[in-house]
């Protein structure tokens, strides 16, 4: 499983963009790029999953650049509920230990 | 589907008492996760099932820790005797395979608390 580094956290307000680079500089070719969500008392939750470029879904959108070295994940105007720890994954199926690191805590303020 | 199910929500016991958490996968997972976390250590992978088979337990802290999983709509965690550092909040969580470019699924977790 890639180590990755992203930071512990950011603070924003709401109607900004939020971008939270992750750096995973010994990913392999077969591996994917995942972010999770957890908010407060609740289970992480998959928001995003990405291989190479750009991938965009309703909640974020996911930039990779073409070394793959690192990952964005960006999250468009947001809101005092998008306050969560945001977790970036970089593995393969073979990588049963579906293992989270520290995430990132995002504090949306009014 | 109504999600991954755990029971129950909160738990507080005594040191030394058996404490047994429940978790209802997704109806077609064939996998199985059961995970801690605590402000420490964060989200940590105790165990996971594959079709009902424990496939990796190398996570699971102790021999006071137990998982089992009798059918593919029911797993259990078992801590015996339970002490105070035990203390967390335990999730379950389901995918339908293996592989990271898959979705697992949580539970709303269950929380311990041991005094």
């Amino acid at each position: 499983l890639a180590k990755t580094t992203q930071p512990i956290s950011m603070d924003s307000y709401e109607g900004q963009e939020v971008n939270i680079t992750c750096s995973h500089n010994n990913i392999a070719t077969n591996d994917y790029i995942t972010w999770y969500q957890q908010f407060p008392s609740q289970g992480p939750r998959f928001i995003i999953q990405g291989y190479k470029t750009k991938v965009t879904n309703e909640v974020a959108s996911l930039f990779i650049p073409a070394d793959r070295k690192s990952s964005t994940l960006s999250l468009p105007r947001v809101s005092l509920s998008d306050t969560a720890v945001y977790y970036c994954l970089v593995g393969d199926q073979r990588d049963y230990k579906l293992s989270f690191g520290a995430g990132t805590t995002v504090t949306v303020r009014a | 589907d109504a999600g991954v199910i755990q029971s129950p929500r909160h738990e507080v016991t005594e040191m030394g008492q058996e404490v047994t958490l429940r978790c209802k996968p997704i109806s077609g997972h064939d996998y199985l996760f059961w995970y801690r976390q605590t402000m420490m250590r964060g989200l940590e992978l105790l165990i996971y099932f594959n079709n009902n088979v424990p496939i990796d337990d190398s996570g699971m802290p102790e021999d006071r820790f137990s998982a089992k999983m009798p059918n593919a709509s029911f797993s259990t965690l078992k801590i015996q005797p339970s002490e105070p550092r035990d203390s967390a909040v335990y999730f379950c969580a389901s995918s339908l395979r293996y592989a990271l470019n898959t979705e697992a699924f949580f539970g709303q977790g269950t929380r311990l608390t041991v005094v």
